[in-house]
């Protein structure tokens, strides 16, 4: 199975400030990366997939990059709605076996 | 609009069953695979497998081999997950997710629109 792990786990900032979370796989994963964001008490919300690729109606200051085994989400200037927890997913897996890394919480500083 | 309208909070014996629904609407239900995911309390997102409305289809994650079943209804959209044998660990937050993919030739595939999420909880 591919194993996902996420850093930090939790970080705090300031509205404006540029955030970078890291993805890792236990493998090669090609591109095959999706980014969530979960606020609390809602469904998560895709925002980026094949690693790079913003979903629709997704503002522009989410961006996604990498490939293989090492992955970036970064939001170039952290908005208050933006304070949630971001989960990675890969979908690299054949017969799929997906597989969520633990999260990361953005919170207020 | 494009929704996935989840079924009640369900409150179970350990050793029962459950089994949650999900109605698609605003879309055609047998073009885009329906995904469950669930969440305990303060912890993360764990897949547990999909299914092809169209062909029937399921793949499961290893985890919930033997204890978990997807069906669905295609006359009235709608897809089921259904899990056998619950303990208490099994205490969750159940959420039904539509499955894209992006093209066929990259199989980019990702979860695009998600139901509100259904509570199942089990306790004595």
């Amino acid at each position: 199975d591919i194993q996902m792990t996420q850093s930090p786990s939790s970080l705090s900032a300031s509205v404006g400030d540029r955030v970078t979370i890291t993805c890792r796989a236990s493998q090669s994963i090609s591109s095959y990366l999706n980014w969530y964001q979960q606020k609390p008490g809602k469904a998560p919300k895709l925002l980026i997939y094949a690693a790079s690729s913003l979903q629709s109606g997704v503002p522009s200051r989410f961006s996604g990059s990498g490939s293989g085994t090492d992955f970036t989400l970064t939001i170039s200037s952290l908005q208050p709605e933006d304070f949630a927890t971001y989960y990675c997913q890969q979908s690299y897996s054949t017969p799929f076996q997906f597989t969520f890394g633990p999260g990361t919480k953005v919170d207020i500083k | 609009q494009v929704q996935l309208v989840q079924s009640g909070a369900e409150v179970k014996k350990p050793g029962a069953s459950v089994k949650v629904s999900c109605k698609a609407s605003g879309y055609t239900f047998t073009s885009y695979d329906i995904n469950w995911v669930r969440q305990a309390t303060g912890q993360g997102l764990e897949w547990m497998g999909w299914m092809n409305p169209n062909s029937g289809n399921t793949g499961y994650a290893q985890k919930f081999q033997g204890r978990v079943t997807m069906t669905r209804n295609t006359s009235i959209s709608t897809a089921y997950m259904e899990l056998s044998s619950l303990r208490s660990e099994d205490t969750a937050v159940y959420y039904c997710a539509r499955g894209s993919l992006y093209d066929i030739l990259t199989y980019y595939y990702y979860m695009d629109v998600w139901g509100k999420g259904t509570t199942v909880t089990v306790s004595s």
